[in-house]
């Protein structure tokens, strides 16, 4: 069972470039959603997904988009990277955020320069 | 109060010791909570749900008490694999799936180092 599979594992980018986070889930779940984890701050919600065609925006969007095309992919485009976006990125996925667990890929870590 | 509070710790115990985690959450609608585990350069992963009665999975008893908001995790008999940050994890109570949060809140985190 793949779960949750992020690309690529780890990044280093120049400031002022653009890349794209690959988030990609096999098991059919319609709550998609990209948190970043920097030291002392805990997990932070970016963007979320309730299904294809449906996105909204978390704590901390700016910088980052999202689009949600097909139910199994959820990618997180950074539009010109700066410092302050250096982080490690989970993507979660779930049946029900409300009542189910969330199911994380096991994370990019970005570095900008 | 925070939306949820955790300790961060880190809570240093010698192996076989029992330890004990708690977690405040702020909004009395919440209806779901979770423990999450995360070690050192991983992605969290579920270690348990906490239901209203209490649930208990090998070493590992969480405990809610809506009265006061909170809810606990219970480790029994440390082992050394135990160490790693414990996230609590509360979800919004907001039905509705608009809003900035999203509808789980996730914790800091408790860190805890269990030492041969």
């Amino acid at each position: 069972n793949a779960g949750v599979t992020q690309t690529p594992k780890f990044q280093v980018l120049k400031t002022g470039q653009s890349m794209t986070l690959q988030c990609a889930q096999d098991m059919n779940h319609e709550y998609m959603s990209w948190y970043r984890q920097d030291p002392g701050m805990g997990l932070r919600l970016i963007h979320y997904s309730v299904g294809a065609g449906i996105t909204d925006q978390g704590e901390v969007p700016n910088g980052y988009n999202v689009s949600r095309s097909t139910t199994e992919d959820f990618p997180l485009r950074l539009l010109s990277a700066a410092p302050s976006q250096t982080s490690v990125y989970f993507c979660a996925s779930s049946e029900n955020p409300d009542y189910q667990p969330q199911h994380f890929g096991d994370g990019t870590r970005l570095s900008i320069l | 109060r925070k939306e949820v509070e955790q300790d961060p710790g880190p809570f240093n115990v010698p192996e076989g010791a029992t330890v004990a985690f708690n977690c405040t959450y702020s909004n009395s609608a919440s209806q779901s909570f979770f423990w999450y585990r995360q070690d050192c350069r991983k992605e969290p992963k579920l270690l348990m749900s906490v239901y209203s009665s209490g649930n208990e999975d090998g070493r590992f008893t969480a405990q809610l008490n809506r009265a006061s908001q909170y809810i606990s995790l219970l480790i029994r008999d440390s082992k050394l694999s135990d160490s790693a940050t414990y996230l609590c994890v509360v979800n919004r109570g907001d039905m509705n799936y608009g809003g900035s949060q999203g509808n789980l809140i996730f914790g800091k985190g408790t860190k805890l180092s269990v030492k041969p």
